[in-house]
């Protein structure tokens, strides 16, 4: 089977740093990826990685370890406009084909 | 461009009615997805194409059809709805290459069924 973990929810204050990791286990793994939803919203695509290492994107940045089925997003400066829920969704498959398996989400709240 | 668009925005069912929601894509994508999210379970995939034609069943099937009679719409029918099926249901489109991987997603669909 496919399964992910991350936390459910975490609090940080605006200008700090906060990590949201990502476990997972899939067969057939292309790449994990980062949505954003605000309340209400819809999922926005923030990042993805097929291979190991950091991808950086202004203010975020997303790790993978392929080797630890773990990755974690990293976001920093924060901003009160970036509370919202964060997932991480696993990109499996064959033929490259686009099946995304998602976690529960973390819910993030940034406080003044 | 619209992007993916949903009707309708909200929906209350009564227990055994059926309803259709609709999903558009005008960015000619291959793949479309239909999920729902439920508090704190995260998104899950209902059903899936990867063409004009062709569905395939996700994580959570059961109590739900689909249709992709043309490539810019996907089409999710409830045939008899169970308060089970209440959900927040997004519609997702992405095109297909090995390098693509964002999914463009609509703005949901709330149903209500009581």
């Amino acid at each position: 089977g496919q399964s992910l973990e991350q936390p459910s929810e975490v609090t940080a204050v605006e200008g700090a740093i906060v990590q949201i990791n990502c476990t997972y286990q899939t067969s057939g793994f292309y790449g994990l990826s980062w949505y954003q939803q605000h309340d209400g919203g819809a999922p926005t695509f923030l990042s993805y990685n097929a291979l190991d290492g950091l991808e950086e994107t202004g203010r975020f940045s997303s790790f993978l370890s392929r080797s630890d089925s773990y990755g974690y997003l990293l976001l920093q400066e924060l901003q009160m406009k970036d509370s919202a829920s964060y997932f991480c969704a696993v990109r499996a498959g064959s033929g490259g084909y686009n099946k995304l398996i998602f976690g529960a989400g973390t819910r993030l709240a940034v406080h003044p | 461009n619209a992007g993916v668009t949903q009707t309708p925005k909200f929906r209350v069912l009564k227990t055994g009615q059926s309803m259709t929601l609709l999903c558009a894509q005008d960015m000619n994508h291959e793949y479309m997805y239909w999920y729902r999210q439920d508090p704190g379970m995260g998104l899950r995939l209902i059903h899936y194409s990867v063409g004009e034609g062709t569905t395939a069943k996700g994580e959570v099937p059961d109590g739900y059809n689909v249709s992709r009679l043309k490539k810019q719409n996907f089409l999710l029918g409830l045939e008899s709805a169970a308060p089970s099926q209440t959900s927040v249901y997004f519609c997702a489109s992405s095109s297909m290459t090995e390098t693509s991987y964002e999914q463009y997603f609509g703005p949901g669909t709330r149903l209500t069924v009581t």
